[in-house]
């Protein structure tokens, strides 16, 4: 069944680390979002895509994370150096084009950097 | 301040019991409401989605409620089960937020036998 993949599901990494993270939309889905959920702050966006454009990436520190779609089937969130303070589950999710479009989340990756 | 307050922070309730969750926002204008499930350790799963228009819709045994004027929401679950055990997040959707969703806090409800 169609289904939002993430990879890794877990990780931990020493501060100072790269981390990428990895989304695969349900196929035919043209808008994909990356959130971040902690205890303190709950779900935040950090960035969405439409037709694999970044449309609005004002809730990720751009000093050190990026976002990118190389194809539809493809969407990445990375963080270059990693903290401590980016230890959250980060939720990737896609949808349609429409406003009223439901939002399928992943499974989402728990980070852990020490 | 966040736009979205959602009370209560958590509930306990007893199977086949059923209960109210609450959900103001303050953000406006207003596009869609949403409420999702989301259980420990799994991403959200959406439950309903209003408009501005609609009042009230059911999704088996949850029937969320919208009043606009008053900015309010509700989430009742009838008959609750143990697996209703979970965290459930009300959602606005806001045109002054380029359609961005922007999530309450969440409810934490625990069904016990």
């Amino acid at each position: 069944d169609a289904r939002v993949t993430q990879t890794p599901r877990h990780k931990v990494t020493e501060m100072g680390q790269e981390v990428t993270m990895r989304c695969q939309p349900i196929l035919g889905h043209n808008t994909v979002f990356w959130y971040r959920q902690t205890m303190m702050q709950g779900l935040e966006l950090l960035a969405y895509f439409r037709n694999r454009a970044p449309l609005d990436d004002s809730g990720m520190p751009k000093d050190r994370f990026s976002a990118e779609m190389p194809d539809a089937t493809l969407a990445t969130l990375k963080i270059q150096p990693s903290e401590p303070r980016d230890s959250a589950v980060y939720f990737c999710a896609s949808g349609g084009d429409s406003d009223f479009s439901e939002a399928f989340f992943g499974q989402g990756t728990r980070l852990t950097v020490v | 301040k966040n736009q979205v307050e959602q009370s209560p922070q958590s509930l306990i309730i007893l199977e086949g019991k059923n209960c109210t969750l609450q959900c103001n926002y303050t953000v406006s204008p207003f596009s869609n409401l949403r409420w999702y499930k989301q259980d420990t350790g799994r991403g959200p799963v959406s439950l309903t989605i209003m408009t501005f228009s609609e009042n009230t819709k059911s999704n088996g045994r949850y029937t969320a409620t919208l009043d606009a004027d008053t900015k309010q929401s509700s989430l009742h679950i009838t008959a609750s089960q143990l697996s209703d055990s979970a965290s459930y997040i009300c959602v606005v959707s806001s045109p002054e937020y380029g359609n961005k969703l922007v999530f309450g806090a969440g409810t934490i409800l625990r069904v016990k036998s």
